[in-house]
């Protein structure tokens, strides 16, 4: 199976500034990666998928990088309301989907 | 407007079984292929199944967790979702969302049900 490892487990930032949250794949994946938000108590929220197309509604702050086994997400100027946990997923060829672990955005 | 809304969570002792439904409005149902993921309290997501639309030949998957005792299905005629949970383990505790699954990702998640399975 396909591992996902996400990087770091917490990040501390604070608004304005710009964070990257990276995710690696055990094997190469192509671009077939997402990346979701979740606040505390509610569902996930896509945010980019494809590893960087950025899903309608989403602000452009958000975008996605990468492909084959390394990707990223970067937040160019974090906003209060960013503060939150993020995932990235990926769909593989034996029909199942994988999700990193989770990486916490807090507030310095 | 999308809207999924969750029902059928509640408290279960292990070895029992529970039926999960998610109602879906806004979207062509019987057209897509429907996921469940769920998340155990203050745990990441983790995928659960997924069913393909009958006119993908409605197959269906599951992660290794809960295979052979999970089961999805569909009534298209009523735009539900179904998750049927048997044999139930402590460890299955968790939030069960429905979501909308585009083959590569979930890009509609409904709001969530608690299945607590204790003693």
């Amino acid at each position: 199976d396909i591992q996902m490892t996400q990087s770091p487990s917490t990040l501390s930032a604070s608004v304005g500034d710009r964070v990257t949250i990276t995710c690696r794949a055990s094997q190469s994946i192509s671009t077939w990666l997402a990346w979701y938000q979740q606040k505390p108590g509610k569902a996930p929220n896509l945010l980019i998928y494809d590893a960087s197309s950025l899903q309608s509604g989403v602000p452009s702050r958000f975008s996605g990088s990468g492909s084959g086994t390394e990707f990223t997400l970067t937040i160019s100027s974090l906003q209060p309301d960013d503060f939150a946990t993020y995932y990235c997923q990926h769909y593989n060829s034996y029909r199942m989907y994988t999700f990193g672990q989770g990486t916490k955005l807090e507030i310095k | 407007e999308v809207q999924l809304v969750e029902s059928g969570g509640g408290l279960v002792k292990p070895g029992g079984s529970l039926r999960l439904s998610c109602a879906a409005s806004g979207f062509t149902f019987s057209h897509t292929y429907m996921s469940w993921v769920r998340q155990a309290p203050g745990k990441g997501l983790e995928w659960v199944g997924r069913i393909k639309s009958k006119t993908d030949g409605g197959t269906t998957d599951y992660a290794a967790p809960v295979k052979g005792r999970f089961t999805i299905s569909r009534d298209d005629s009523k735009n539900t979702l179904y998750l049927q949970l048997n044999s139930l383990k402590t460890e299955d505790t968790a939030v069960y969302y429905c979501t909308i699954d585009r083959a590569n990702y979930f890009d509609y998640w409904g709001q969530g049900t608690l299945v607590t399975v204790s003693s």
